[in-house]
């Protein structure tokens, strides 16, 4: 079952400018992670946030996450015609073996 | 780092036809590899959580006949499409899990394309 929800749930943006999408899920987590997907390929990886810490940055990239609202946010600065790709967020539960659940994703349009 | 090889990436067969797809970790054991869904536009939908030495956890609405899951190894899982028919296209994805590793990312095959005519 998927934990929550993304918006928006598509994002058409100019290169260079930013953007945001935001992810709320239900229940208690170890993690949240994103996760970038082209048009039909496998998931890359971005960024993980472990659930006692409020911020995080790589690159281009920067992620928060408030634990007390269930809520997260992905940002991209200065994007790219490349960033073009759906973004899902996944929740990691707090028990050992279980399976990340996605949000419904955001489709992020970057044109040039 | 860490990688998921998944085989094949692209099946198209008739229907009725069972249809085997391979994840392997290539360089790391995973005692736990899971299973998902992913129609167009849509997000990933877990199926199972596949289970070395044991049997597969299915999801509620998830045929066990239907997907037939084998984790005879630490570094193989492998998900068979039994008599499959037109409504089974989808894109399947596996992903594992570092055995004894907390807060990391889980480590996603790139996707096998089913198409059942």
């Amino acid at each position: 079952s998927q934990q929550g929800e993304e918006d928006p749930q598509a994002l058409s943006i100019q290169e260079g400018e930013n953007a945001t999408m935001n992810c709320s899920y239900k229940t208690s987590i170890n993690n949240l992670q994103w996760y970038r997907q082209n048009s039909g390929r496998g998931l890359v990886h971005l960024i993980l946030i472990r659930s006692n810490e409020r911020e995080k940055h790589s690159g281009r990239l920067r992620v928060t996450l408030d634990t007390s609202k269930k809520s997260s946010s992905l940002l991209i600065t200065a994007s790219r015609a490349a960033d073009t790709a759906s973004y899902f967020c996944a929740t990691d539960p707090h028990q050992a073996g279980t399976a990340l659940i996605f949000g419904k994703g955001t489709t992020l349009s970057v044109s040039s | 780092g860490a990688v998921v090889s998944q085989h094949p990436s692209w099946v198209i067969c008739k229907s009725g036809t069972s249809v085997k797809i391979e994840c392997r970790s290539l360089d790391f054991q995973a005692t736990t590899m899971f299973w998902y869904r992913q129609f167009p536009k849509q997000s990933l939908m877990l199926m199972a959580t596949s289970n070395e030495g044991s049997k597969a956890t299915y999801e509620q609405g998830v045929e066990k006949d239907k997907f037939l899951i084998n984790h005879a190894s630490l570094t193989l899982s492998t998900l068979t499409v039994t008599s499959a028919h037109p409504e089974d296209s989808s894109f399947y994805i596996c992903s594992a899990r570092q055995q004894g590793l907390s807060n990391q990312p889980q480590h996603f095959g790139d996707g096998t394309r089913l198409s059942i005519l």
